[in-house]
């Protein structure tokens, strides 16, 4: 079982719409809670970071973490043509040094 | 500021061949991260180094994988007897913290083909 699990989509939302990126996770030990973008061809940048139960808020982007449920999700609001990229879910288990990557989700926002 | 330079970006070896790929982390960041990102997928953990020391290797495919970092700044990749199935981008990451750093930094990769 992988640890990190994402629909690889494809998303596509029409600009102004709000997109929303799911993720779970398998071990109960997770800690920290990541989301990358990764346009095709370069190199992840990260984007939001959570650590502790609920939402937290940075400019259009919300990541939102239920640890009882193993689940993060990300949300863009006000979506605009630049979000166009894959989003990377990471997580850090609490016993080691690795970061767990999902296979990501490809987002298209349609102007 | 500068941020994590790797090189070659792009390194195309016949089977068999031995590589190197470089990683310079930002300077003064005590945390460094191999990862391999195959076509499609998200990054494999390869290896992690706090400052000089290497931690944890558990990610290394094989023993023809080796990674060093000996002053605890540039880092070193080496694939000996490089394989087809190696063929991915390699990414090097860097992060200020040690232990469980929350934040990484990365370079833009190194795409090794293997012909």
């Amino acid at each position: 079982q992988k640890e990190v699990e994402q629909n690889s989509g494809p998303l596509s939302v029409p600009e102004g719409a709000i997109a929303s990126l799911n993720c779970t996770y398998s071990d109960r030990g997770s800690q920290s809670f990541f989301w990358y973008r990764q346009y095709s061809g370069k190199s992840p940048e990260l984007i939001m970071s959570i650590y502790s139960n609920g939402d937290k808020e940075d400019g259009r982007f919300t990541a939102q973490l239920n640890k009882a449920s193993q689940y993060v999700s990300l949300l863009i609001r006000d979506s605009q043509p630049s979000d166009s990229a894959t989003y990377l879910c990471a997580v850090t288990i609490l016993t080691g040094n690795q970061f767990y990557f999902g296979t990501g989700t490809s987002l298209t926002v349609i102007p | 500021g500068a941020g994590v330079s790797q090189s070659p970006r792009y390194k195309v070896a016949k089977r068999g061949q031995d590589v190197a790929l470089r990683c310079d982390p930002i300077s003064g960041h005590v945390s460094l991260f191999w990862y391999q990102q195959a076509l499609g997928q998200g990054p494999e953990f390869l290896t992690y180094f706090q400052n000089e020391a290497q931690l944890d290797k558990s990610g290394l495919p094989s023993d023809r994988f080796f990674a060093e970092r000996p002053e605890g700044s540039v880092s070193t990749l080496k694939i000996q007897r490089t394989q087809q199935e190696d063929s991915a981008v390699y990414l090097c990451a860097s992060s200020p913290r040690a232990g469980v750093p929350p934040e990484q930094y990365f370079g833009p990769g190194t795409r090794l083909t293997v012909t």
